[in-house]
């Protein structure tokens, strides 16, 4: 099982950047990198996920170093409606990306 | 609405009542997760299945809980003789079984269980 440490907590000023690092040191061969974000009394919801190098979507950037042992997300311009806990995730094996969530990072953004 | 929808929403029981909550994923989805989150901790992983058989339960489980997938749609989770303990929010989620691996996971608004 390759498990999952992300910072505990972080603040950041609205409409700056911010960059979340995940270490996943045992990664596998075939699992994928995930990261999901967590408003209070909701669940989860998907933002990006990756398997190397960098991937872009229309909320978040995913930065995958050549040999995997950690990821960052990256945030651009905050905003007070991304205050939130942010998990990473690695999957144990091919397909079954989405069993074990670790304790997560709670983002803080300041006005 | 073609989200993760679970009910109840919200669930009062007195200890050592049974409880059961459903999970109803999205229709083309093959794979359906339980999940428990107290206030505070990460989902913890319960069970999943992929179609109608359970593939993987946590170690974590006692044996008072218990899910189903009948039909490979709809799920149940069943807690027996509840505990205090056993107060949480119960999260479900379902995924698409992707060639190759790698697949976002949905999730249901949860089920939030208070054994008094």
């Amino acid at each position: 099982l390759a498990k999952t440490t992300q910072p505990i907590s972080m603040d950041s000023y609205e409409g700056q950047e911010v960059n979340i690092t995940c270490s996943h040191n045992n990664i596998a061969t075939n699992d994928y990198i995930t990261w999901y974000q967590q408003f209070p009394s909701q669940g989860p919801r998907f933002i990006i996920q990756g398997y190397k190098t960098k991937v872009t979507n229309e909320v978040a950037s995913l930065f995958i170093p050549a040999d995997r042992k950690s990821s960052t997300l990256s945030l651009p311009r905050v905003s007070l409606s991304d205050t939130a806990v942010y998990y990473c995730l690695v999957g144990d094996r091919a397909g079954a990306n989405n069993l074990f969530f670790g304790t997560g990072t709670r983002l803080t953004v300041i006005p | 609405d073609t989200g993760v929808s679970q009910d109840p929403r919200h669930k009062i029981t007195k200890r050592g009542q049974n409880v059961t909550f459903r999970c109803d994923p999205i229709s083309e989805h093959n794979r359906l997760y339980w999940y428990r989150q107290t206030l505070g901790q990460g989902p913890e992983f319960l069970t999943y299945f992929q179609n109608e058989a359970q593939l993987e339960k946590s170690r974590l489980l006692s044996d008072r809980f218990s899910a189903e997938r009948p039909k490979g749609s709809f799920s149940t989770l069943e807690i027996q003789r509840t505990e205090q303990g056993d107060s949480a929010m119960y999260l479900c989620a379902s995924s698409p079984l992707k060639a190759g691996g790698g697949t976002e996971a949905f999730f249901g608004q949860g089920t939030r269980l208070t054994v008094v």
